[in-house]
């Protein structure tokens, strides 16, 4: 079965760093891969997709995540945080084809400070 | 275009009871997947529908239940409640669930609570 590890439950950048959260999948094949966020007054949205093809995939808000096979990995990063960027990270992989049938990780929570 | 509706938004049911909750997805789309969400679980896929047919199925008992009809909105259902199931239940639709190029839309969710 296909499992997703958040390796870090909480995070706090300072607004303008940059940002990496990591996520390392377990999968057999060739997984597809999504980054989701959720916030109170967002809801939970997705952030960006990999399905095949280029293994860096651009997202909503200025993220991208990068599909590294070799380490079963794919980090989302975006180069300057905004304040409005604080919410809980989800990473999940899916192996039924799209959408379907999706494991998410625990989440990472970010905190931006001023 | 209107987004993914849930109704209703919050729920209370005593244990043994049923609910029955209700999602209308995106103009167009025929794929709504399901979704858990509990502070102990996290977030958990329950089932996902296209064209009225279940095509995945999470790894929940049998009390948990989802139907879609002919213009896509869908129904879960969970039977004999339990404390545990608890939850905000989210649904996202998708035009078909595969393609590349298509985006998932969540909706608000619901929150049960059982008593």
């Amino acid at each position: 079965a296909q499992s997703v590890t958040q390796p870090d439950i909480h995070i706090t950048v300072s607004e303008g760093a940059s940002l990496e959260l990591r996520c390392n999948y377990s999968y057999g094949a060739t997984p597809y891969l999504f980054w989701y966020v959720q916030s109170p007054g967002q809801g939970l949205q997705l952030l960006l997709k990999y399905f095949s093809g280029d293994t860096l995939v651009q997202g909503i808000k200025g993220f991208e995540a990068e599909f590294k096979r070799s380490q079963s990995s794919f980090n989302l990063r975006k180069p300057s945080v905004h304040w409005s960027d604080a919410a809980e990270y989800f990473c999940a992989v899916g192996v039924s084809g799209g959408y379907q049938k999706v494991t998410f990780g625990t989440g990472t929570k970010l905190q931006v400070i001023p | 275009k209107a987004g993914v509706t849930q109704t209703p938004r919050y729920l209370i049911k005593t244990r043994g009871q049923q609910v029955t909750l209700s999602c209308s997805p995106i103009s167009g789309h025929r794929s709504v997947s399901w979704y858990q969400q509990t502070p102990g679980q996290g977030l958990q896929f329950l089932f996902e529908y296209f064209s009225e047919t279940q095509r995945n199925k999470g790894n929940f008992p049998g009390r948990f239940s989802g139907r879609q009809f002919s213009n896509s909105r869908s129904e879960m259902n969970v039977s004999t409640l339990e404390l545990g199931d608890s939850a905000l239940y989210l649904c996202a639709s998708s035009f078909s669930g595969t393609g590349n190029q298509e985006t998932q839309y969540f909706g608000p969710g619901t929150r049960l609570l059982v008593l």
